[in-house]
């Protein structure tokens, strides 16, 4: 089985940076993803770590530490279009090469 | 980039309508995809993970002849909610794998908002 967490809500300012946390207990991780949400719409991809440490993309980057099963998203120079539910999904190992089983969702509201 | 098409949209449909929704890998094959079904202010619950020319994988407390899956091709994949009630309503999201495990993300279908009346 598997157990993703991540905060419900945050708020931030615009221009500030951000970092939601996910923390994961799972049986079989091969990877974990973030997605952005808006609402009504279907999940983006932003990112992905296998391995310990930093990915950085532009202005989103996202942190792995397998040991501690945790992870964070980034989020720098906020602008008011990044609003949206941040998804943090772990790739579960199965025999038929892996399903991603997606955390809560934390809604991030960047306020002027 | 990988682009995954889902339709119909958004369905209504009075209670007791089988509805099909389909999802297509436009520019790549897909070996395995993934129907997911999502509630208001909720995340994403995996359903079922489909494989071409194999039977779903259903995750537990999914009714497999409540939602039939097919995926007949590798670039085709259909969900059937059978007599949907309006339990059913939700929003349901496809998704496909580009390739094998690797490092490659899943792609999704800009979803299927279902209406039961």
């Amino acid at each position: 089985g598997q157990n993703i967490d991540q905060p419900t809500e945050m708020t931030a300012t615009e221009g500030a940076i951000v970092q939601i946390n996910c923390t994961y207990q799972t049986s079989g991780f091969n990877g974990l993803f973030w997605y952005q949400q808006h609402a009504g719409e279907a999940p983006t991809f932003l990112s992905y770590n296998v391995l310990d440490g930093l990915e950085e993309k532009g202005r989103f980057s996202s942190f792995l530490s397998r040991s501690k099963g945790y992870s964070y998203l980034l989020l720098k120079e906020l602008q008011m279009k990044d609003s949206a539910s941040y998804l943090c999904a772990v790739r579960e190992v199965d025999n038929q090469g892996g399903k991603l089983i997606f955390g809560q969702g934390t809604e991030l509201s960047v306020k002027p | 980039g990988a682009v995954v098409s889902q339709h119909p949209s958004w369905v209504i449909c009075k209670s007791g309508t089988s509805v099909k929704i389909e999802c297509r890998s436009l520019d790549f094959q897909a070996t395995t995809m993934f129907w997911y079904r999502q509630f208001p202010k909720q995340s994403l619950m995996l359903m079922a993970t489909s494989n071409e020319g194999s039977k779903a994988t259903y995750e537990q407390g999914v009714e497999k002849d409540k939602f039939l899956i097919n995926h007949a091709s590798l670039t085709l994949s259909t969900l059937t909610v059978t007599s949907a009630h309006p339990e059913d309503s939700s929003f349901y999201i496809c998704s496909a794998r580009k390739g094998s495990v690797s490092n490659q993300p899943q792609h999704f279908g800009d979803g299927t908002r279902l209406s039961i009346l």
